[in-house]
């Protein structure tokens, strides 16, 4: 079954900090990862998306890698801010024969402290 | 430019009762796709769009849910004899090719009583 998940489920950290948020996925053959945010009661907001031939994606404080062949990606924040606070998103786009739709992990939940 | 619009923004209807959602994507966007997010159950997805044509149906979680779009562009997602499990934020989104990035509307709460 193709899957997503994403370490850790939550994460505190005081304002300022470097981070980093882990997602994992079960099959190689993607056509892309998107990162996203979701804030409370709201929809999902768009980050990076990394083609399966891109290492990486750049953003602003974000950036986000991607290794194929060992099924990771991880969304680095640098100089983080209360306005970062939110859930972030890791979603699979699988080629491989499963779903036409993105393929989610369940989010980390991120508060940064003032 | 206009992002994804889904209207209505809330609905509370009663068990057994059909509803209709609708999502209006970005101009131009031939792709188009709908997901559920439910509390405990993280966002699933139902059916991609290209076009007008949906390729796989297999991701609607019953019978009782159809979607259609036309003219390539506005989708409805209809849920027939609603049940108390079908509550939840039904999420649209739209990209310019399948393989591009996804844009999200603000949703639909959808709670059966």
């Amino acid at each position: 079954k193709q899957e997503v998940t994403q370490i850790p489920a939550a994460l505190s950290v005081p304002e300022g900090e470097n981070l980093v948020l882990n997602c994992s996925f079960t099959d190689s053959a993607i056509y892309n990862l998107q990162w996203f945010r979701q804030d409370p009661g709201k929809g999902l907001t768009s980050l990076l998306l990394i083609q399966s031939s891109q290492r990486e994606q750049t953003s602003g404080r974000l950036n986000a890698s991607l290794d194929k062949s060992s099924g990771r990606s991880t969304l680095y924040i640098a100089a983080s801010q209360p306005g970062d606070s939110a859930t972030y998103l890791c979603a699979v786009l699988y080629s491989g024969g499963g779903a036409d739709g993105l393929t989610f992990g369940k989010g980390t939940h991120l508060i940064i402290q003032p | 430019g206009a992002g994804v619009s889904q209207s209505p923004s809330n609905k509370v209807t009663e068990k057994g009762k059909d509803v209709e959602l609708r999502c209006d994507p970005i101009s131009g966007h031939t792709a188009l796709y709908w997901y559920r997010q439910s509390l405990g159950q993280g966002l699933e997805f139902l059916i991609y769009f290209q076009g007008n044509s949906a390729p796989d149906k297999s991701g609607l979680p019953s019978d009782r849910f159809s979607a259609e779009r036309t003219g390539g562009s506005v989708s409805t997602l209809t849920i027939q004899r609603t049940q108390q499990e079908d509550s939840a934020v039904y999420l649209c989104a739209s990209s310019q090719e399948r393989v591009e990035t996804q844009y999200f509307g603000p949703g639909t709460r959808l709670l059966v009583l």
